[in-house]
């Protein structure tokens, strides 16, 4: 296992449009976070799940987004109908439920540029 | 809410010195966890150290430790003997224990290493 891989590395797309991204976490985090990490920011919390189970979704979280983890396994987060300020670096996080921290990694992220 | 607050956008140091990195929260929770994470121009964030809000000894990693002052909620990097790899974005965080594992983000600040 190589760590959290997110794919696409990078998306253009035009705005109106929808776009998916997909994270493959650590096999046996059961923990997954989305951020999202606008330029010269840092990351801000959108969404995590434990297992198959959304848990809790930022304000930032519009209803234009939805993440679901199937079968507790890979992430997918989309984002209908793209404005330009979704444009930012969306990043993928896994975990343990008791790793305190130590246990968290990140993946590479997915940068959105919506033109 | 908890916030996180890095005051210095942007710092530079001479390789082999000392660098310290301010950072400052906010909470009124007393079981938490605080971060310094780095994140290269390759983008993938990397856990630097961690330090638990209940231990008074101040966390060490090799040549990065932090000074942890929980009364006036400040949280600080130190980098001895700074290293031309250390040059990257450098962002302080937070974890509350009891809210999912979710990290609360400073805005960053910019560390150049110069030869």
């Amino acid at each position: 296992d190589t760590g959290v891989s997110q794919d696409p590395r990078h998306k253009i797309t035009k705005r109106g449009q929808n776009v998916t991204f997909r994270c493959d976490p650590i096999s046996e985090h059961n923990r997954l976070y989305w951020y999202r990490q606008t330029l010269g920011q840092g990351p801000e919390f959108l969404t995590y799940f434990q297992n198959e189970a959304q848990l809790e979704k930022s304000r930032l979280l519009s209803d234009r987004f939805s993440a679901e983890r199937p079968k507790g396994s890979f992430s997918t987060l989309e984002i209908q109908r793209t404005e330009q300020g979704d444009s930012a670096m969306y990043l993928c996080a896994s975990s343990l439920v008791y790793a305190g921290g130590n246990g968290y990694t990140f993946g590479s992220g997915t940068r959105l540029t919506v033109v | 809410a908890q916030t996180v607050t890095q005051s210095q956008p942007e710092m530079s140091v001479q390789e082999a010195e000392t660098v310290t990195l301010s950072c400052t929260y906010d909470t009124s929770e007393n079981n938490y966890y605080l971060f310094w994470y780095k994140q290269p121009p390759s983008r993938q964030m990397i856990l630097v150290i961690r330090q638990e809000a209940y231990k008074q000894q101040n966390a060490t990693e090799n040549r990065f430790s932090v000074n942890f002052q929980k009364a006036a909620k400040s949280f600080s990097l130190k980098i001895s003997d700074s290293q031309l790899g250390d040059t990257a974005m450098y962002f302080c965080a937070f974890m509350n224990r009891n809210q999912g594992g979710k990290l609360i983000f400073g805005q960053g600040t910019e560390l150049s290493v110069k030869p």
